[in-house]
């Protein structure tokens, strides 16, 4: 199946400071990729969709100075959160989909952010 | 607006014992009906695409139904290793992204 890693796995940083996450489509083209958000116990939280190539779209209420998204190829996007603040705390998840009429979308490992 | 809910929040079943997870769905136009497993700290993993009613796919110990309202995830025979939440997700024509609308989630429990 198709395979999508996201890395760290964790972070834990300090007040103020940026955090860059990683997600890699390993054995397909993602057209595109999704950035999700989810809260304890809560679903998925989509933050914002990205096409090779394209600025980002972003959800309503989702800051787009705060959390930038960077799709440059079509095996690779970031997420780099700035500025953060323990409010950002938060399990981060990415997804990935292939080109075409191809519907399913296939998750990385997700990364646990803790601000401290 | 697409919206999806998810019944029971929390099951928890004996080994072996049978049931079923459901998933009601509102949607302008459904392109495809989506089920995944998510462990604890994990990303989803896929598990079925469902895209018109009637339809119904299978996998080891679950075997997902769509209706023109919902969608069931049957759990036959479970085994502890079944422990999971089971995310359900649709995505509607004119989602030009293919963008999925997820449900909150039934967290399974699956007691030896």
């Amino acid at each position: 199946g198709a395979v999508v890693s996201q890395h760290p796995s964790w972070v834990i940083c300090k007040s103020g400071t940026s955090v860059k996450i990683e997600c890699r489509s390993l054995d397909f083209q993602a057209t595109t990729m999704f950035w999700y958000r989810q809260f304890p116990k809560q679903s998925l939280m989509l933050m914002a969709t990205s096409n090779e190539g394209s600025k980002a779209t972003y959800e309503q209420g989702v800051e787009k100075d705060k959390f930038l998204i960077n799709h440059a190829s079509l095996t690779l996007s970031t997420l780099t959160v700035t500025s953060a603040h323990p409010e950002d705390s938060s399990f981060y998840i990415c997804s990935a989909r292939g080109g075409g009429s191809v519907t399913e979308a296939f998750f990385g490992q997700g990364t646990r952010l803790t601000v401290v | 607006e697409d919206q999806v809910t998810q019944s029971p929040e929390a099951l928890r079943l004996q080994e072996g014992e049978s049931s079923s997870l459901n998933c009601s769905y509102t949607v302008s136009g459904l392109r495809g009906l989506f089920w995944y497993r998510q462990d604890p700290g994990k990303g989803p993993e896929f598990l079925f695409t469902l895209y018109s009613a009637g339809e119904e796919k299978e996998k080891e110990r679950l075997k997902a139904t769509l209706t023109k309202k919902e969608s069931f995830l049957h759990i036959t025979a479970p085994k502890p290793e079944d422990s999971a939440t089971y995310l359900c997700a649709v995505q509607a024509w004119g989602a030009g992204s293919y963008q999925l609308t997820f449900g909150k989630g039934t967290k399974l429990s699956v007691i030896p």
